[in-house]
């Protein structure tokens, strides 16, 4: 099994480009995460799903869309990006069927520059 | 007000050395506690959970105490290989929304020097 897919692994954007970081997931969990984490800092999160069609905001949602239209994929969308989205960015995913905390797989992060 | 709070690092120590990290957490709806290592430029990895019991891995003890929402990881003989950095997570309900979710420290980096 492949895990937890992110693609690009890096990528430059200039400000106000837009950006689509992909996240595949190929152990059908139900619950997806996406986390940024900035230099010296934890993950935050930014947005998650608990499935297919359900969306939600975490804690730092502003800049960023969303969406689940299948259990594999969770893209995330930077509109009009900006240089305080510099930042690497994780995807996570979980089966629903573990107790709260557990079973989480990492992608391997895409490396994003807002210039 | 931080949710998850660790130990300033760098920590720099010799190898063979005993370290130890603490973490206070605000949430004491917190459900349950993890160490994950993060070495550099990867994706965060479980280390152990941490139970209030007290639980150990070879070289790795990790404690939590509820009431002082406290969590603490010890390494004995440390490697070489144990540089990296630690991050202290919690789990627990998102706010606003139906689901739960990792909380994670800034992270606490180490060094073991040769």
């Amino acid at each position: 099994n492949a895990g937890v897919t992110q693609t690009p692994k890096f990528r430059i954007l200039k400000i106000g480009q837009s950006m689509t970081l992909q996240c595949t997931q190929d152990m059908n969990h139900n619950y997806m995460y996406w986390y940024r984490q900035d230099p010296g800092m934890g993950l935050k999160l930014i947005y998650y799903s608990v499935g297919a069609g359900i969306t939600d905001k975490g804690e730092v949602p502003n800049g960023y869309n969303v969406s689940r239209s299948t259990t594999e994929d969770f893209p995330l969308r930077l509109e009009l990006a900006a240089p305080s989205q510099t930042s690497v960015y994780f995807c996570a995913s979980r089966p629903l069927n573990r107790v709260s905390g557990y079973g989480y797989t990492f992608g391997s992060g895409t490396r994003l520059t807002v210039v | 007000r931080k949710e998850v709070e660790q130990d300033p690092g760098p920590f720099n120590v010799p190898e063979g050395a005993t370290v130890a990290f603490n973490c206070t957490y605000s949430n004491s709806a917190s459900q349950s506690f993890f160490w994950y290592r993060q070495d550099c430029r990867k994706e965060p990895k479980l280390l152990m959970s941490v139970y209030s019991s007290g639980n150990e891995d070879g070289r790795f003890t990790a404690q939590l105490n509820r009431a002082s929402q406290y969590i603490s990881l010890l390494i004995r003989d440390s490697k070489l290989s144990d540089s990296a950095t630690y991050l202290c997570v919690v789990n627990s309900a998102i706010s606003g929304g139906g689901a739960d979710g990792l909380t994670f420290g800034k992270g606490t980096h180490l060094i073991i020097q040769p």
